[in-house]
């Protein structure tokens, strides 16, 4: 089993959808949760992080964490043309410890 | 800022050649990775570094593959000799230590594809 896992993609909605985008991790310890957008022949970019178990709010993006179920979600509301990218998730045991990066999750929003 | 600077953008080389890939982090980032990504193994840490001394190495695939940071601008990953199974795409990223910046925040640069035939 891998450290952390993510839904397969790719993952095709119509703009105006709401998407959910979702990882599970294996390692209790984790206790910072991030999500980077990577666009097409780029770099990954931080989109949002959280510590611990709760939800993050940031404009048209939503981040929850569950540790109990060692689930987090990214929820991207109203999506855009422009968020079409691939999406990992991201974790760490400890404040600037060494990420386990997700496989990533391909999102295509449709015009 | 100009950000993360990795070159080549693209390379392409024939099985057995020595590759020499480069980056220049954000002034002032003090920790400098290198990651490689690939369709079936995803975003993987081979090595970082901090105020230029190597700290984690045991994502180093193999001796075949090196990485120097000789001053603070300024990092290689070489790898020699170079096989087809070499051939992704290769990530340069940097951060401000613990405390200065926000938290987890890596910067990329844009990647090298490396392509070995």
């Amino acid at each position: 089993q891998k450290e952390v896992e993510q839904d397969p993609g790719p993952l095709s909605v119509p703009e105006g959808a709401i998407v959910s985008l979702n990882c599970t991790y294996s390692n209790s310890a984790f206790q910072y949760f991030m999500w980077y957008r990577q666009y097409s022949r780029k770099g990954p970019e931080l989109l949002m992080y959280t510590y611990s178990s709760g939800n993050k709010e940031d404009g048209r993006f939503t981040a929850q964490v569950d540790k109990s179920s060692k689930y987090i979600s990214l929820f991207i509301r109203d999506s855009q043309p422009s968020d079409s990218a691939t999406y990992l998730c991201a974790m760490s045991e400890g404040y600037g410890q060494n990420f386990v990066f997700g496989p990533g999750t391909r999102l295509s929003v449709l015009p | 800022d100009a950000g993360v600077i990795q070159s080549p953008r693209h390379e392409v080389t024939e099985m057995g050649q020595e590759v020499t890939l480069r980056c220049k982090p954000i002034s002032g980032h003090d920790y400098l990775f290198w990651y490689r990504q690939t369709m079936m193994r995803g975003l993987e840490l081979l090595i970082y570094f901090n105020n230029n001394v190597p700290i984690d190495d045991s994502g180093m695939p193999e001796d075949r593959f090196s990485a120097k940071m000789p001053n603070a601008s300024f990092s290689t990953l070489k790898i020699q000799p170079s096989e087809p199974r070499d051939s992704a795409v290769y990530f340069c990223a940097s951060r401000k230590t613990m405390g200065q910046g926000p938290l987890g925040k890596l910067f990329f640069g844009s990647g090298t594809q490396l392509s070995v035939l």
